[in-house]
Protein backbone atom coordinates (compact mmCIF):
# COMPACT_ATOMS: atom_id res chain seq x y z
CA UNK A 1 0.00 0.00 0.00
CA UNK A 2 1.03 3.73 -0.01
CA UNK A 3 3.80 5.09 2.47
CA UNK A 4 4.03 8.66 3.03
CA UNK A 5 7.20 10.30 4.73
CA UNK A 6 7.22 13.63 6.11
CA UNK A 7 10.32 15.82 7.12
CA UNK A 8 10.91 17.20 9.51
CA UNK A 9 9.35 16.49 12.58
CA UNK A 10 9.65 19.45 13.89
CA UNK A 11 10.88 23.37 12.66
CA UNK A 12 11.47 26.42 14.45
CA UNK A 13 11.07 29.60 12.22
CA UNK A 14 11.11 33.32 13.16
CA UNK A 15 8.18 35.58 12.57
CA UNK A 16 7.63 36.57 9.15
CA UNK A 17 10.36 34.13 7.82
CA UNK A 18 9.39 30.62 5.81
CA UNK A 19 8.47 27.72 6.44
CA UNK A 20 8.92 24.50 4.28
CA UNK A 21 7.66 20.77 5.03
CA UNK A 22 8.34 17.85 2.55
CA UNK A 23 6.74 14.74 2.20
CA UNK A 24 6.98 11.81 -0.20
CA UNK A 25 5.36 9.02 -1.26
CA UNK A 26 4.95 5.71 -2.61
CA UNK A 27 2.42 5.27 -4.62
CA UNK A 28 3.08 6.68 -8.23
CA UNK A 29 -0.89 6.37 -8.96
CA UNK A 30 -1.70 8.29 -6.17
CA UNK A 31 -3.94 10.89 -7.35
CA UNK A 32 -4.92 13.39 -4.44
CA UNK A 33 -2.54 15.19 -1.93
CA UNK A 34 -4.14 17.49 1.21
CA UNK A 35 -2.44 18.89 3.95
CA UNK A 36 -3.92 19.32 7.29
CA UNK A 37 -3.09 21.76 9.91
CA UNK A 38 -4.74 20.60 13.61
CA UNK A 39 -4.11 23.13 16.53
CA UNK A 40 -2.97 21.77 20.23
CA UNK A 41 -6.37 19.93 20.96
CA UNK A 42 -8.13 20.64 17.94
CA UNK A 43 -9.07 18.39 15.29
CA UNK A 44 -7.26 18.59 11.87
CA UNK A 45 -8.68 21.22 9.21
CA UNK A 46 -7.79 21.32 5.65
CA UNK A 47 -5.27 24.36 4.54
CA UNK A 48 -4.77 23.14 1.06
CA UNK A 49 -4.87 20.14 -1.45
CA UNK A 50 -3.33 19.47 -4.94
CA UNK A 51 -4.32 16.93 -7.51
CA UNK A 52 -1.81 14.69 -9.80
CA UNK A 53 -2.75 17.01 -12.40
CA UNK A 54 -1.26 20.06 -11.32
CA UNK A 55 1.88 21.27 -10.54
CA UNK A 56 1.76 24.15 -8.07
CA UNK A 57 -1.46 25.78 -6.09
CA UNK A 58 -1.12 29.12 -3.92
CA UNK A 59 -3.83 30.32 -1.57
CA UNK A 60 -2.59 33.61 0.26
CA UNK A 61 0.27 32.99 2.00
CA UNK A 62 0.02 29.27 1.46
CA UNK A 63 1.00 26.70 -2.03
CA UNK A 64 2.34 23.58 -2.43
CA UNK A 65 3.96 22.37 -5.14
CA UNK A 66 3.85 19.05 -6.64
CA UNK A 67 6.43 16.49 -8.32
CA UNK A 68 4.83 13.56 -9.81
CA UNK A 69 7.97 11.97 -11.27
CA UNK A 70 10.27 12.34 -8.06
CA UNK A 71 6.52 11.53 -5.76
CA UNK A 72 7.30 14.46 -3.54
CA UNK A 73 5.05 17.21 -2.51
CA UNK A 74 5.92 20.20 -0.36
CA UNK A 75 4.13 22.51 1.83
CA UNK A 76 5.47 26.44 1.92
CA UNK A 77 4.09 29.05 4.07
CA UNK A 78 5.42 32.62 3.70
CA UNK A 79 5.64 35.67 6.35
CA UNK A 80 5.08 33.07 8.73
CA UNK A 81 3.04 34.39 12.06
CA UNK A 82 2.79 32.84 15.58
CA UNK A 83 -0.38 31.55 14.86
CA UNK A 84 0.68 29.12 12.28
CA UNK A 85 1.99 27.58 15.12
CA UNK A 86 0.72 23.74 14.54
CA UNK A 87 1.22 20.08 13.72
CA UNK A 88 0.90 19.82 9.85
CA UNK A 89 -0.18 16.70 8.17
CA UNK A 90 0.44 15.69 4.77
CA UNK A 91 -1.22 12.99 3.42
CA UNK A 92 -1.86 11.17 -0.22
CA UNK A 93 -4.80 9.65 -0.88
CA UNK A 94 -4.70 5.81 -3.78
CA UNK A 95 -5.38 5.80 -6.83
CA UNK A 96 -8.10 3.36 -6.84
CA UNK A 97 -11.11 5.46 -6.36
CA UNK A 98 -11.79 4.32 -2.96
CA UNK A 99 -11.22 6.44 0.45
CA UNK A 100 -8.18 4.61 1.11
CA UNK A 101 -6.00 7.62 2.66
CA UNK A 102 -2.23 7.58 4.05
CA UNK A 103 -0.74 10.71 6.51
CA UNK A 104 2.18 11.15 7.33
CA UNK A 105 3.83 11.15 10.62
CA UNK A 106 3.31 15.30 10.97
CA UNK A 107 5.67 18.66 11.39
CA UNK A 108 5.00 20.92 14.53
CA UNK A 109 5.71 23.94 13.14
CA UNK A 110 6.62 26.47 15.85
CA UNK A 111 7.01 30.39 14.33
CA UNK A 112 8.98 32.83 17.67
CA UNK A 113 7.55 36.33 17.57
CA UNK B 1 -24.95 23.75 11.03
CA UNK B 2 -22.97 20.80 8.72
CA UNK B 3 -20.74 18.55 10.98
CA UNK B 4 -19.30 15.77 12.05
CA UNK B 5 -19.96 14.59 15.72
CA UNK B 6 -18.92 12.13 17.65
CA UNK B 7 -19.77 10.01 21.14
CA UNK B 8 -18.30 9.71 23.37
CA UNK B 9 -15.88 12.78 23.68
CA UNK B 10 -14.30 11.01 26.73
CA UNK B 11 -13.74 7.48 27.06
CA UNK B 12 -12.04 5.27 29.73
CA UNK B 13 -12.68 1.30 30.04
CA UNK B 14 -10.85 -1.38 30.90
CA UNK B 15 -9.58 -4.35 29.20
CA UNK B 16 -12.20 -6.86 27.08
CA UNK B 17 -15.18 -4.38 27.47
CA UNK B 18 -17.00 -4.20 24.13
CA UNK B 19 -17.39 -0.07 23.59
CA UNK B 20 -19.11 1.43 20.40
CA UNK B 21 -18.13 5.02 19.36
CA UNK B 22 -20.46 6.86 17.11
CA UNK B 23 -20.19 9.12 14.61
CA UNK B 24 -22.55 10.65 12.30
CA UNK B 25 -22.35 13.56 9.54
CA UNK B 26 -25.12 15.66 8.44
CA UNK B 27 -23.92 16.94 5.29
CA UNK B 28 -25.05 13.67 2.96
CA UNK B 29 -21.43 12.24 2.67
CA UNK B 30 -20.47 8.94 0.79
CA UNK B 31 -16.93 8.54 2.14
CA UNK B 32 -16.54 8.34 5.59
CA UNK B 33 -13.50 6.95 7.76
CA UNK B 34 -11.59 5.82 11.08
CA UNK B 35 -8.36 7.45 12.13
CA UNK B 36 -6.36 6.75 15.71
CA UNK B 37 -3.82 9.03 16.16
CA UNK B 38 -1.01 8.68 18.12
CA UNK B 39 2.43 10.59 19.08
CA UNK B 40 5.08 10.66 16.23
CA UNK B 41 2.66 8.17 14.34
CA UNK B 42 0.50 10.77 12.83
CA UNK B 43 -3.28 9.55 11.69
CA UNK B 44 -3.41 6.14 10.85
CA UNK B 45 -6.60 4.71 9.07
CA UNK B 46 -8.23 2.24 10.94
CA UNK B 47 -11.51 1.83 8.85
CA UNK B 48 -12.92 3.59 5.51
CA UNK B 49 -16.66 3.47 3.87
CA UNK B 50 -17.16 4.21 0.11
CA UNK B 51 -21.24 4.13 0.73
CA UNK B 52 -23.81 2.45 2.57
CA UNK B 53 -23.04 -1.62 3.19
CA UNK B 54 -19.31 -0.87 1.55
CA UNK B 55 -16.62 -0.82 4.03
CA UNK B 56 -13.06 -1.72 3.74
CA UNK B 57 -9.75 -1.95 5.81
CA UNK B 58 -7.26 0.74 5.98
CA UNK B 59 -3.61 0.72 7.37
CA UNK B 60 -4.16 -0.39 11.48
CA UNK B 61 -7.95 -2.65 11.21
CA UNK B 62 -6.78 -5.25 13.90
CA UNK B 63 -9.01 -5.69 17.16
CA UNK B 64 -11.85 -2.85 15.71
CA UNK B 65 -15.11 -3.54 13.35
CA UNK B 66 -17.13 -1.11 11.61
CA UNK B 67 -20.53 -1.21 9.81
CA UNK B 68 -22.61 1.01 7.50
CA UNK B 69 -26.58 0.36 7.25
CA UNK B 70 -27.05 4.76 6.88
CA UNK B 71 -25.20 7.13 4.98
CA UNK B 72 -24.73 9.05 7.57
CA UNK B 73 -23.56 6.63 10.37
CA UNK B 74 -20.24 4.80 10.74
CA UNK B 75 -19.83 3.11 14.32
CA UNK B 76 -15.91 1.87 15.40
CA UNK B 77 -16.63 -1.11 17.29
CA UNK B 78 -13.91 -2.74 19.55
CA UNK B 79 -15.56 -6.03 20.47
CA UNK B 80 -12.29 -6.84 23.47
CA UNK B 81 -10.09 -3.40 23.72
CA UNK B 82 -6.49 -3.71 24.98
CA UNK B 83 -4.13 -1.36 26.16
CA UNK B 84 -2.77 -0.84 23.00
CA UNK B 85 -5.90 0.57 21.88
CA UNK B 86 -5.59 3.78 23.95
CA UNK B 87 -5.48 6.26 21.68
CA UNK B 88 -7.27 9.16 20.21
CA UNK B 89 -9.89 8.23 17.79
CA UNK B 90 -11.03 10.76 14.54
CA UNK B 91 -14.08 10.23 12.32
CA UNK B 92 -13.57 11.81 8.69
CA UNK B 93 -16.18 12.46 5.77
CA UNK B 94 -15.88 13.62 2.52
CA UNK B 95 -17.91 14.23 -0.35
CA UNK B 96 -17.05 11.96 -3.26
CA UNK B 97 -17.59 14.39 -6.19
CA UNK B 98 -16.44 17.71 -4.28
CA UNK B 99 -12.94 16.55 -4.62
CA UNK B 100 -12.30 14.68 -1.08
CA UNK B 101 -11.70 17.36 1.21
CA UNK B 102 -12.18 15.53 4.13
CA UNK B 103 -14.10 16.69 7.81
CA UNK B 104 -13.00 15.55 10.53
CA UNK B 105 -14.67 15.08 13.57
CA UNK B 106 -14.02 16.80 17.31
CA UNK B 107 -12.29 13.19 18.07
CA UNK B 108 -12.68 10.74 20.62
CA UNK B 109 -10.12 9.95 23.23
CA UNK B 110 -9.88 6.34 24.50
CA UNK B 111 -8.35 4.72 27.53
CA UNK B 112 -8.03 1.14 27.86
CA UNK B 113 -6.90 -0.14 31.30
Amino acid sequence: GENVEQHPSTLSVQEGDSAVIKCTYSDSASNYFPWYKQELGKRPQLIIDIRSNVGEKKDQRIAVTLNKTAKHFSLHITETQPEDSAVYFCAARGPYNNNDMRFGAGTRLTVKP
Amino acid sequence: EAQVTQNPRYLITVTGKKLTVTCSQNMNHEYMSWYRQDPGLGLRQIYYSMNVEATDKGDVPEGYKVSRKEKRNFPLILESPSPNQTSLYFCASSLRSSGYEQFFGPGTRLTVL
